[in-house]
């Protein structure tokens, strides 16, 4: 079946740096998503990986492997309002649709002063 | 400006109340979606619009009624409804694109539903 795997929560230090993992089970696979959600808002984009390495934006870095199905975000310089959930979705190419993600649950992310 | 507005952001209805919710999105987009978000559980993609068309419904109860009458708007009507049914309602918005386009999906800040 189709599953996305995250971890439910992780705690780092204000400054540090720390890398939320997800692994999937597609039945194909067109591309990575990663959001970044604070309590009571609305998920934001924050970065799309469809081809193996690592994608960098800032502070932020995405990486994927495709045949490992598996994908990180690392955060760096975390700072206090980087604290939110961090939500991993996979587009499964045998769908065919533009549309239908497969969403993990998400990781709370709680940094710390 | 937010490019994707939800009204209202919070919602208690009895049982037999008929309710909807609003979404409205100012990006341009020809794509829209209502999402259920339940707390530590994947979104649930519920319905989907292109082009005011329906593409997607993914096995969503009859008390759920989409409506979308233009690309930039999206109602959800809710009729009798059930404890079950309280969660985070998102909706959003997206350009759709023949084939495999990477455009991301844009949030609303969501409709907090709770069921008496």
């Amino acid at each position: 079946g189709q599953n996305i795997d995250q971890p439910t929560e992780m705690t780092a230090t204000e400054g540090a740096i720390v890398q939320i993992n997800c692994t999937y089970q597609t039945s194909g696979f067109n591309g990575l998503f990663w959001y970044q959600q604070h309590a009571g808002e609305a998920p934001t984009f924050l970065s799309y990986n469809v081809l193996d390495g690592l994608e960098e934006k800032g502070r932020f870095s995405s990486f994927l492997s495709r045949s490992k199905g598996y994908s990180y975000l690392l955060l760096k310089e975390l700072q206090m309002k980087d604290s939110a959930s961090y939500l991993c979705a996979v587009r499964d190419a045998l769908t065919d649709s533009n549309y239908q993600l497969i969403w993990g649950a998400g990781t709370k992310l709680i940094i710390k002063p | 400006e937010t490019g994707v507005t939800q009204t209202p952001r919070h919602l208690v209805m009895g049982m037999t109340n008929k309710k909807s919710l609003k979404c409205e999105q100012h990006l341009g987009h020809n794509a829209m979606y209502w999402y259920k978000q339940s707390a530590k559980k994947p979104l649930e993609l519920m319905f989907v619009y292109s082009l005011e068309e329906r593409v997607e419904n993914n096995s969503v109860p009859s008390r759920f009624s989409p409506e979308c009458p233009n690309s930039s708007h999206l109602f959800l009507h809710l009729h009798t409804l059930q404890p079950e049914d309280s969660a985070l309602y998102l909706c959003a918005s997206s350009q759709s694109s023949a084939g495999r386009g990477h455009q991301p999906q844009h949030f609303g800040d969501g409709t907090r539903l709770s069921i008496l």
